[in-house]
């Protein structure tokens, strides 16, 4: 079983709705990251959090500690929005600032 | 333009052969990084490095060699191409380890197939 499980694995949505990624993770974390995979490859980080929510633009990041638990959310979704969405953690103990841990994604794509 | 550049961004490469991917940041980043990722899993760390001189296994390391001699640069060396070594292929750099600001960038990816 991974250390970290993403839901859904795929995604399809309507411009305009609300999305919502989920993450769950099995280990002790220090931080959690997301992150965003274009469709020609390229990942760009988007949030990390060690807890409580963050907020850019559109898009949400929460984290509940205790119960091992993020979500990214996406108000009035966008055909741009169209990704991989990529959740990795950092493992409590590690002492190299590389060395994550990667959900598998979630293939998201919004339709217009 | 500040960032991570990897080179090159697609090889074709026959079993046997050996080659060098690139990678380099120019962020004065400690904190390095190769990845893989391959259908159906996440990314994968073959090796990495927490300052020059410095380099350890991650968790897919076999057939990769990897040396850190300046903090800007961190080659992969693919030492007898194997067909399981086709996939694509991320270097991230990072400034630190630790701390909720400490984000980490990545290269655009480098697309290997072993023939």
């Amino acid at each position: 079983k991974n250390e970290v499980e993403q839901s859904p694995q795929n995604l399809t949505a309507q411009e305009g709705e609300f999305i919502t990624i989920n993450c769950s993770y099995s280990v002790g974390i220090s931080a959690l990251h997301w992150l965003q995979q274009h469709p020609g490859g390229g990942i760009v980080s988007l949030f990390m959090l060690s807890s409580g929510k963050k907020k850019h633009g559109r898009l949400i990041a929460t984290i509940n500690i205790q119960e091992k638990h993020s979500s990214l959310h996406i108000t009035a979704s966008h055909p741009r929005d169209s990704a991989v969405y990529i959740c990795a953690v950092r493992v409590e103990g590690e002492t190299s600032g590389s060395r994550l841990t990667f959900g598998e994604g979630t293939q998201l794509t919004v339709n217009p | 333009n500040a960032g991570v550049t990897q080179t090159p961004k697609f090889q074709v490469l026959k079993t046997g052969q050996s080659m060098t991917l690139q990678c380099a940041q120019d962020m004065n980043h400690e904190y390095m990084s190769w990845y893989r990722q391959d259908p159906g899993m996440g990314l994968r760390l073959i090796h990495y490095s927490v300052g020059a001189g410095i380099t350890d296994q991650g968790e897919v390391p076999n057939g990769y060699n990897v040396s850190r001699s300046t903090t800007e640069d961190f080659p992969l060396r693919l030492l007898s191409a194997a067909p399981s070594q086709t996939s694509v292929y991320f270097c991230a750099s990072s400034y630190s380890w630790g701390g909720v600001g400490n984000t980490i960038y990545f290269g655009e990816g480098s697309w290997l197939t072993v023939v």
